[in-house]
């Protein structure tokens, strides 16, 4: 099992809709869970941490399944701008590294 | 507060030729992180700092190497460059005081010929 997978999409998503994302990981030792955003040919940044007990920032949901080793992010009301990649962030475990997984691309069409 | 600087933006180099990527940043963190992302691959660790004056192999170290100058910068360096490092470079930095937010860099475009 890869230690972070994602569905790489594309997801197409007419604006307005809700969609939502999973990200699976390996190592139950791991301590922190994030959601990055990334733009085409930018860098990623921060979208939101993810929490044991889910947490909301606007139209994102953000929640933590550690018994199945998942996270998942929820996007309600989409916009066109929402269009971009979102990487699954988990780490860091026992030898400090932080995991990326290939992310999932998002496409919202008007 | 620049957060996370890397020079240069965009590099072109022949095939053996060498170079060094720069970041800095002015965040006191503690931690710094070199990346490579090509396409479909995600971002994939090089090297990594937890601390000033260690450094550690991440996921794809091979062809590189690297130095922790100080709190603020860590440079990598490709001694003779291949095709096949044609990518992407992030540079990222993080507290490392348990709140784990990473913070990039722009990148630097690489293209070996």
């Amino acid at each position: 099992r890869k230690e972070v997978e994602q569905d790489p999409g594309p997801f197409n998503v007419p604006e307005g809709a809700t969609v939502a994302f999973n990200c699976t990981y390996s190592n139950s030792a791991s301590q922190s869970f994030f959601w990055y955003r990334q733009d085409c040919r930018k860098e990623p940044k921060l979208l939101m941490s993810v929490y044991s007990s889910g947490n909301e920032d606007g139209r994102f949901t953000a929640q933590l399944n550690r018994a199945s080793q998942y996270i998942s992010l929820l996007i309600r009301d989409s916009k066109l701008s929402d269009s971009a990649t979102y990487l699954c962030v988990v780490g860091p475990n026992r030898d400090d590294k932080i995991i990326f997984g290939k992310g999932t691309r998002l496409h919202i069409l008007p | 507060n620049a957060g996370v600087t890397q020079t240069p933006k965009f590099q072109v180099l022949k095939t053996g030729q060498s170079m060094t990527l720069q970041c800095a940043q002015d965040m006191n963190h503690n931690s710094m992180y070199w990346y490579r992302q090509d396409p479909g691959m995600g971002l994939r660790l090089i090297y990594y700092s937890a601390s000033e004056g260690t450094t550690d192999k991440g996921e794809v170290p091979n062809g590189y190497n690297v130095s922790r100058l100080n709190k603020r910068e860590f440079s990598l360096r490709l001694e003779s460059a291949a095709p096949s490092q044609t990518s992407v470079y992030f540079c990222a930095s993080i507290t490392g005081t348990g709140y784990y937010e990473q913070y990039f860099g722009p990148g630097t475009r690489l293209t070996v010929t």
